[in-house]
């Protein structure tokens, strides 16, 4: 079984700073990959970012990144340049075999103008 | 076009009825998935099917029933609602496998049990 923790239920940012949300996973798998998902007002899941497990570079995608700690099992997301619309619950998500997909207890984001 | 869509996207019933979620996809994924999101926006995988095979099967109540009529079809359905059975239940989709292969996840449906 794997377990992913966010240890952040709330964090703010002011807009066009950078903030940093805190992911650790547990799996025993050695095949993996890991997600950050964001979840706005909307309610709709929308992926940030991916990162495979045997990749040792950092994902990044325009303002997002990843720092990946293979050893610590540490996923944590980079914010850049923070803006108003990126106000939502973040969601770390560990996938295992069988498409199993294990998500965090979700860190909520408030930018503030 | 919707890639996964759900209906309803609200669902207000009282204890003891029975009901159903449908979900659809139109991505052409052979994995579809329910997963529930609790009060404190906790969430939990409870039913994949591939291929109209069921994969993977949480500790979830029996009152729970998925059913595949196809790969681009997966609907829920739930006897004798609790109220603990009030959440959003999230459908998703996807290829199957341990690929990174992102879930496309559909608007949910927020079901209250009164």
């Amino acid at each position: 079984a794997q377990t992913v923790t966010q240890s952040q239920p709330e964090m703010s940012v002011q807009e066009a700073e950078t903030v940093t949300l805190s992911c650790t996973y547990d799996t025993s798998e050695s095949d993996y990959y890991l997600f950050w998902y964001k979840q706005p007002p909307s309610r709709q899941m929308i992926l940030v970012i991916r990162q495979e497990a045997y990749k040792q570079q950092n994902a990044t995608e325009n303002r997002f990144s990843v720092n990946f700690q293979k050893a610590a099992k540490s996923f944590s997301l980079k914010i850049s340049d923070s803006q108003l619309g990126d106000a939502a619950m973040y969601f770390c998500a560990c996938e295992t075999s069988g498409s199993r997909l294990t998500f965090g207890e979700g860190t909520q984001l408030t930018v503030n103008p | 076009d919707t890639a996964v869509s759900q209906t309803p996207k609200y669902l207000v019933t009282q204890m003891g009825n029975d009901k159903s979620i449908k979900c659809e996809q139109n991505l052409g994924h052979d994995t579809m998935y329910w997963y529930k999101q609790d009060s404190k926006k906790f969430l939990k995988i409870m039913f994949s099917y591939n291929n109209k095979e069921l994969i993977i099967n949480e500790t979830v109540p029996n009152r729970f029933s998925p059913k595949s009529p196809d790969k681009a079809h997966l609907n829920l359905h739930i006897n004798s609602l609790e109220l603990g059975d009030s959440a959003v239940y999230f459908c998703a989709s996807s290829y199957y496998g341990t690929s990174g292969n992102e879930q496309y996840f559909g608007p949910g449906t927020r079901l209250t049990v009164t």
